[in-house]
């Protein structure tokens, strides 16, 4: 069965500054989709970015950019020039693209901007 | 074009009643997948529908149902509450596979 590991619970970072959130897989399968999730106080889930496996590049949307290591199962998320707008609960998850499958979710990483 | 509408927001409910709850997904997503959120457990996935036949199903005990009707919207429903059914209920709604899901707001349950 797949899993996804966020080793961070929570992670604070400057106002303006670079942060960097953790995200392992385990799968055995070779076409998949990855994806960050920001659910904020409101407690809307929001989609921030999403990677297909099959795709070299890493994706990125604005100040969100990812790190995808496909041997490696390793899926990290950077937030660019911190917002105070980005405080939130981030979940990466997994959902396959060879079967019709639920999408996992990690456990999240709490995430706190320092004015 | 309208979002994932989840109904009610807050509902507070005694132990052993049922409860339902009603979600419309975005139009001409037929997919709708329903989690449950809590702090010590995280995401959950209850069930997904997809064209009105349950497509996938979380390991929850039977008290806990859905459907999907023919216009795409869901119900779930929960009986006999329990006291650890308190949590945030989320529906999510997707067009395919790749895509993602697009959620609700989702109805924070209370069960006293």
């Amino acid at each position: 069965a797949q899993t996804v590991t966020q080793s961070q619970p929570e992670m604070s970072v400057q106002e303006a500054e670079t942060v960097t959130l953790s995200c392992t897989y385990d799968t055995s399968e070779s076409d998949y989709y990855l994806f960050w999730y920001k659910q904020p106080p409101s407690r809307q889930m929001i989609l921030v970015i999403r990677q297909e496996a099959y795709k070299q590049q890493n994706a990125t949307e604005n100040r969100f950019s990812v790190n995808f290591q496909k041997a490696a199962k390793s899926f990290s998320l950077k937030i660019s020039d911190s917002q105070l707008g980005d405080a939130a609960m981030y979940f990466c998850a997994y959902r396959s693209a060879e079967r019709d499958d639920k999408i996992i979710f990690g456990k999240g990483t709490r995430l706190h901007i320092l004015p | 074009k309208a979002g994932v509408t989840q109904t009610p927001r807050y509902l507070i409910k005694t132990r052993g009643q049922q409860v339902t709850l009603s979600c419309s997904p975005i139009s001409g997503h037929r997919s709708v997948s329903w989690y449950q959120q809590t702090p010590g457990q995280g995401l959950q996935f209850l069930f997904e529908y997809f064209s009105e036949t349950q497509r996938n199903k979380g390991n929850f005990p039977g008290r806990f149902s859905g459907r999907q009707f023919s216009n795409s919207r869901s119900e779930m429903n929960v009986s006999t509450l329990e006291l650890g059914d308190s949590a945030l209920y989320l529906c999510a709604s997707a067009t395919g596979s790749g895509y993602g899901y697009t959620f609700g707001s989702g109805t924070r349950l209370t069960v006293v």
